[in-house]
């Protein structure tokens, strides 16, 4: 099964400053991770899904502007939060599909990064 | 649309007590898939089981088992003498084939097993 290693597990930065989060896939190559979102006690939500080598597709009511999708390599996709504010404070959490690609194969998750604004 | 509803908030059991995690799913798909992730402490969702829509056979793996019902777009999941490590919030989900790759999450139950 998939390894997805995520980071940093916890930021604390002030408002107005961007944040950048990496997730990267351990064991094989991913055309395709997604990025979800979680509020406290709360369900997770699918903001978008990157794809290695075209641009990222961004879930209704999520800002692609503010929330940057790089998926640089077959192993790594990094979500930057621009102008970071209060209300952007949640748990971000990256997944990889198995083998790789956007299947109704299992998901494997990354171990998450808590954001916290000031 | 589709929807996952799980009505438990938060259970609370003594160790070595069964229980089970209430799942009820809508969609219009005839083919769709259904998971079950767990989410200890650390974040992280650990894969617990896919079933997809033709398969209603009832699974067992170990202390964990999950009873799948079409007839009333159920999907539960049964821990037999939990265990405090069973301690975790524990999410339903569903995947469709129109968008393969776009789970829907209920908004999860948090089981908390006393010693």
């Amino acid at each position: 099964g998939a390894v997805v290693s995520q980071h940093p597990s916890r930021v604390i930065c002030k408002s107005g400053t961007s944040v950048k989060i990496e997730c990267r896939s351990l064991d094989f190559q991913a055309t395709t991770m997604f990025w979800y979102r979680q509020f406290p006690k709360q369900s997770l939500m699918l903001m978008a899904t990157s794809n290695e080598g075209s641009k990222a597709t961004y879930e209704q009511g999520v800002e692609k502007d503010k929330f940057l999708i790089n998926h640089a390599s077959l192993t790594l996709s990094t979500l930057t939060v621009t102008s970071a504010h209060p209300e952007d404070s949640s748990f971000y959490i990256c997944s990889v599909g198995d083998r790789g690609y956007s299947t109704n194969e299992k998901l494997f998750f990354g171990s998450g990064t808590q954001l916290s604004v000031l | 649309a589709q929807k996952v509803t799980q009505a438990q908030t938060e259970i609370s059991v003594v160790e070595k007590e069964d229980v089970t995690l209430d799942c009820v799913y809508e969609t219009r798909d005839t083919t769709y898939y259904l998971f079950w992730y767990k989410q200890p402490p650390s974040g992280e969702l650990v894969f617990l089981i896919r079933r997809n829509s033709f398969d209603e056979q009832n699974e067992i793996s170990g202390r964990y088992s999950w009873n799948f019902q079409k007839s009333t777009s159920s999907f539960n999941f049964t821990i037999t003498a939990s265990q405090v490590v069973d301690s975790a919030v524990y999410f339903c989900a569903l995947s469709g084939v129109s968008g393969t790759y776009k789970y829907i999450f209920g908004t999860g139950t948090r089981l908390k097993v006393l010693a």
